[in-house]
Parts: C-alpha cells; sequence; structure tokens
C-alpha cells in the first residue's frame, strides 16, 4: 500500500502568509495526486488535481507541484475564508489513500 | 449541475447491517466509476470501496473487505453499499464519490452511520 505522509499536521498562519503543505508518498505515483480543502461540517472541495491543475472555479493564490513522491500545495496569500483542513489523496493504485490532513489556523 | 444524494444512513447495533445509496443526477451516471468515502467523527478522510462504471472492476478496503459490499444499477443512477457485520469503529459520514479518471471531483453530502448499542 502507498502511504501518504502530510507536513505538517497543524499550522498557524496569518492572513496574507504564503502557506506550503507538502504531502510524501511511499513509492512513486507519477501526477496521481489531488488536494482538497475541507471546512468544519463541509464536504471536501477538489482545488487541485493531476498534482498541478487547478479545479475550475477555484482561485489562483492556490497551486500544486510535484511528481513522482513529493508534492506541495501552495496558498501564495492566505485569505480568511482559507483555513480550513486540506488532504492530499493519491489515486495511483488501490488501496487509493489520503494524507492524514493539516490544519490551517489563525495565528 | 453533477448532484449526488446519499440516504440509508443511520443508527444500528454492532452487527447489524445497512444499505446505502446514491442516486447521481446531471451527467451520464454509467461512464463514470464510483466510490465511497467515509469520515469518522474528528478524524480524516478514508477510501471505503471503488466500482468501474460497468461494474467490472471492484475495489475495497482491507477494514471493510468482506463486510461492506458495492453495487450500482446504471438503469437508476444508483449505487449502493451493504454493510454487514457492522462494527463501533465503522461510525462515520460516508460520502458518495464520482471519480473521473480514477481522481474524485465530486462529493454528496454525506450520510451519518451510527453503531452502538
Amino acid at each position: 500500500d502507498i502511504q501518504m505522509t502530510q507536513s505538517p499536521s497543524v499550522m498557524s498562519a496569518s492572513v496574507g502568509d504564503r502557506v506550503t503543505i507538502t504531502c510524501r508518498a511511499s513509492q512513486g505515483i507519477s501526477n496521481y495526486l489531488a488536494w482538497f480543502q475541507q471546512k468544519p461540517g463541509k464536504v471536501p472541495k477538489r482545488l487541485i488535481y493531476a498534482a498541478s491543475s487547478l479545479q475550475s472555479g477555484v482561485p489562483s493564490r492556490f497551486s500544486g507541484s510535484g511528481s513522482g513522491t513529493e508534492f506541495t500545495l501552495t496558498i501564495s496569500s492566505l485569505q480568511p475564508e482559507d483555513f480550513a483542513t486540506y488532504y492530499c489523496l493519491q489515486h495511483n493504485s488501490y488501496p487509493r489513500t489520503f494524507g492524514q490532513g493539516t490544519k490551517v489556523e489563525i495565528k | 449541475e453533477v448532484q449526488l444524494v446519499e440516504s440509508g444512513g443511520g443508527l444500528v447495533k454492532p452487527g447489524g447491517s445497512l444499505r446505502l445509496s446514491c442516486v447521481g443526477s446531471g451527467f451520464v451516471f454509467s461512464s463514470y466509476s464510483m466510490n465511497w468515502v467515509r469520515q469518522a467523527p474528528g478524524k480524516g478522510l478514508e477510501w471505503v470501496s471503488s466500482i468501474s462504471s460497468s461494474s467490472t472492476y471492484i475495489f475495497y478496503a482491507d477494514s471493510v473487505k468482506g463486510r461492506f459490499t458495492i453495487s450500482r444499477d446504471n438503469a437508476k443512477n444508483l449505487q449502493y453499499l451493504q454493510m454487514n457485520s457492522l462494527r463501533a469503529e465503522d461510525t462515520a459520514v460516508y460520502y458518495c464519490v464520482r471519480g473521473t479518471d480514477g481522481d474524485y471531483d465530486y462529493w454528496g453530502q454525506g450520510t451519518l452511520v451510527t453503531v452502538s448499542s
């Protein structure tokens, strides 16, 4: 099984900060990676697919990069509505695996 | 507009059974793989099961293999998750998710399953 390790688990940041979240795969997954945002009590929302493609309707301050085993989600300038939990998902092989999540909190 | 609506959740005793349903609309249901993802209270996302568009390929997480069965009825735009021998650790919100090239693009609102005596 492919393990997805996200870091950090929790981070405190301020509005306007540049935020970077990392997801590492235990083996190569090419670009079969997606990023999701989830707010409390809400449904996960896809932000990035194919590691670096921006989902339609998602603000351009979100970007994804990486291939193989290391991936990053970057928020260029954190906005109040971005405080949430972020998950990566590998869909290279079964079982599908999510990262454990990164909670972005207000500093 | 793509919509996925789950139903069938509720309170069940340990060892009991429940069948979840998910109806899709706004897209050609028979052309997409479908999936179930769950989230225990206060926890992260966990993939549960996937079924290909024509039911040829089916996959399960080890945690549910042998107890859960995924199926679909393309004529009715429905997918199902039959859950047997339920355990406390199966307590979660269960999401119906559409698959596109293996990725998960649309999610339902979720249905809560609580396993408790």
